[in-house]
């Protein structure tokens, strides 16, 4: 099956600095999802993003399929940006892979 | 709209007992997911249902681990004498076929085995 490797396992950040988080695949995905887990737990949807770039107000996402790999970035952090970044990749319909995610802790 | 729920939202059992964990997917979404997820790791596919099709079960652990989904809506996850390494959050997720697979998350139940 599809290898997902995230890095880096952890990152500690100062409030207001950015980062970049990263998603390497073993294979072709025509699927491919981040997510933020915030402390309770529960799996917010950051960006559906198999290929190209979107961003969403402070995070935008790049994935470049033909090198497998895909980048979330995170500017001006904040303290409510802390939690595991997870992300996830199906080659077909059906069950997704997900990497270990970056554990990111955001100080004031 | 709704999102995916889940029930319970927590729950403790004895070894060696059954228990049933529900999910109710987003409507109109016709693929729905089982995951779970031990403490400090990622996640883990369990089953995958996807309209009338045979479903997925290539991640299921073991035979005590059954699902099933009825009218293409709700589904139940069934683990059958329960062990401690059973210990983790169960979640749910479903997806509109033909939007690209999208995945959106329930919450999870907690599951505990004493």
């Amino acid at each position: 099956g599809i290898q997902v490797e995230q890095s880096p396992p952890d990152l500690i950040l100062q409030e207001g600095a950015n980062s970049t988080l990263r998603c390497n695949f073993s294979d072709s995905v025509n699927n491919l999802q981040w997510f933020h887990q915030n402390p309770w737990g529960q799996l917010i949807n950051l960006f559906y993003i198999p290929s190209g770039t979107k961003q969403n107000g402070r995070l935008s996402a790049t994935t470049v399929a033909t090198e497998r790999y895909s980048l979330l970035y995170i500017s001006s952090s904040q303290t409510t940006d802390s939690g595991v970044y997870f992300c996830a990749v199906a080659g077909n319909a059906g069950k997704s892979t997900f990497g270990d995610g970056t554990t990111l802790t955001v100080k004031p | 709209g709704a999102g995916v729920s889940q029930s319970p939202s927590n729950k403790v059992t004895e070894k060696g007992k059954d228990v049933e964990l529900r999910c109710d997917p987003i409507s109109g979404h016709t693929a729905l997911y089982w995951y779970r997820q031990s403490l400090g790791q990622g996640l883990e596919f369990l089953i995958y249902f996807q309209g009338n099709s045979a479903p997925d079960k290539s991640g299921l652990p073991s035979d005590r681990f059954s699902a099933e989904r009825t009218g293409g809506s709700v589904s139940t996850l069934t683990i059958q004498r329960t062990q401690q390494e059973d210990s983790a959050v169960y979640l749910c997720a479903s997806s509109r076929v033909g939007q690209g697979y999208e995945q959106y998350f329930g919450p999870g139940t907690r599951l505990t085995v004493t």
